[in-house]
């Protein structure tokens, strides 16, 4: 199994800051990594796969990068909709695993 | 528009089988380069992908509770069937069903992602 790290598991910020958080892969997948956001008592939505594709209709300040096993999801000019859970997931794998997550909370 | 809707009981007991069914519209998950996936999450935790069925009906699912599932498709029905046996407290969460999406990476692995999300079910287990 392919076990993804995320860290911080939660940071507080507020509204026009850069926030990045970080994933981290057991083993290598390649740019097999995509990331979803999560907003209390909603389902998740897809923000960016293939480590740094941004998914139709998702603001732009919202990026991906990273390769192999280190990846980073950033977030320009934060937004007080931006407020949420952010989880990486592998696609690597025969079958797909998610980070633990990160709760962005208002400073 | 793809849409997904889950069903199912909300309160299961102990020892029984669940039975969620997922069905969706605006896609045949006979196309290439589809499937649909369950994922699971617990109050206050993370997500956890249980299954996934493709269209080729590949099926694929999680190491630790394999022996518990089984994921079917009916295509004609546009549904999905996750069944999980001897079910458990642990086993309270919020069951999502999601559109798998399929792109061509040009390398032998094609980019999968989940772009689209049921609203979810929630089951409670307990006696």
């Amino acid at each position: 199994d392919i076990q993804m790290t995320q860290s911080p598991s939660s940071l507080s910020a507020s509204v026009g800051d850069r926030v990045t958080i970080t994933c981290r892969a057991s083993q290598s997948v390649l740019n097999y990594l995509n990331w979803y956001q999560q907003k209390p008592g909603q389902a998740p939505i897809l923000l960016i796969y293939a480590a740094s594709r941004l998914e139709s209709g998702v603001p732009s300040r919202f990026s991906g990068s990273g390769f192999g096993t280190d990846f980073t999801l950033t977030i320009r000019n934060l937004q007080p909709e931006d407020f949420a859970s952010y989880f990486c997931q592998q696609s690597y794998s025969s079958l797909v695993s998610f980070g633990g997550g990160t709760k962005v909370e208002i400073k | 528009q793809i849409t997904l809707k889950e069903s199912g009981p909300t309160l299961v007991k102990p020892t029984q089988t669940l039975t969620l069914t997922c069905i969706f519209s605006d896609f045949a998950l006979s196309s290439s380069r589809r499937g649909v996936g369950w994922v699971r999450q617990p109050p206050g935790k993370a997500l956890e992908c249980l299954a996934v069925i493709y269209w080729d009906d590949d099926k694929r699912y999680s190491p630790s509770l394999k022996s518990r599932l089984t994921i079917t498709k009916d295509t004609s029905k546009n549904q999905v069937v996750l069944t999980m046996t001897n079910v458990n407290p642990v086993d309270t969460a919020t069951y999502y069903c999601t559109h798998f999406q399929g792109q061509v990476s040009g390398t032998l692995l094609d980019y999968y992602y989940m772009d689209v999300w049921g609203k979810g079910t929630t089951v409670s287990v307990s006696s």
